[in-house]
């Protein structure tokens, strides 16, 4: 069962245009993270949310926890060829000690 | 601090042989896990560790996996027999508290002929 649904799955954009990517369950999440992986590199964490409707800034990256922590958004501006990469979004359940996975948005951004 | 370190990143071995990977956490993390990615299964949770403590191991394929944490700053992965449907990425990660973030390693490509 896939509890974390990540959308678009694939994304090509040209340089400087903005987009978001999304995240959503219909599971309460207690904590949720963006993760960023390059090709042959492990993902790396960008963000942890955990209050419902937090936002949360990283240089030209917003994201957003959902007001009822069933979902979250990841704004990109002004995309960059180095933000290429696949966007993963995990999150605990409850009291799921487990990390649950999205399958991840794979980004291009073409020069 | 050096992150997590994997060996070997890239593994090519023949049906029916033993297949040892390696995995140095980061110092003073208490968590480690390892997972499986493919492309049509994402991220998948083999087994993780607490304090060197297999806690959950629910998500081993089968009893040709079996993972052992020895000491808090070392874990290896084995599969034995290996079959060509074992090929994929295999990543370990460690955490400082099981809530917290993860910091993975850069991963082992393994292919099984």
């Amino acid at each position: 069962t896939q509890l974390l649904e990540q959308s678009p799955q694939f994304l090509s954009i040209q340089e400087g245009e903005n987009l978001t990517v999304y995240c959503n369950s219909s599971s309460v999440f207690s904590s949720l993270q963006w993760y960023r992986q390059e090709p042959g590199e492990g993902p790396v964490l960008l963000v942890t949310v955990v209050t419902g409707g937090e936002v949360k800034k990283l240089k030209r990256l917003t994201f957003q926890f959902g007001d009822a922590r069933k979902d979250s958004s990841l704004h990109i501006t002004a995309a960059q060829p180095g933000d290429t990469g696949l966007y993963l979004c995990a999150g605990h359940a409850g009291n799921n000690r487990k990390l649950i996975w999205g399958l991840g948005t794979s980004l291009a951004v073409n020069p | 601090d050096a992150g997590v370190i994997q060996s070997p990143r890239h593994e090519v071995t023949e049906m029916g042989q033993e297949v040892t990977l390696r995995c140095k956490p980061i110092s003073g993390h208490n968590s480690l896990f390892w997972y499986r990615q493919t492309m049509m299964r994402g991220l998948e949770l083999l087994i993780y560790f607490n304090n060197n403590v297999p806690i959950d191991d629910s998500g081993m394929p089968e009893d040709r996996f079996s993972a052992k944490m020895p000491n808090a700053s070392f874990s290896t992965l084995k599969i034995q027999p290996s079959e060509p449907r074992d090929s994929a990425v295999y990543f370990c990660a460690s955490s400082l508290l099981q809530f917290y973030g993860y910091t993975f390693g850069s991963g082992t490509r393994l292919t099984v002929v």
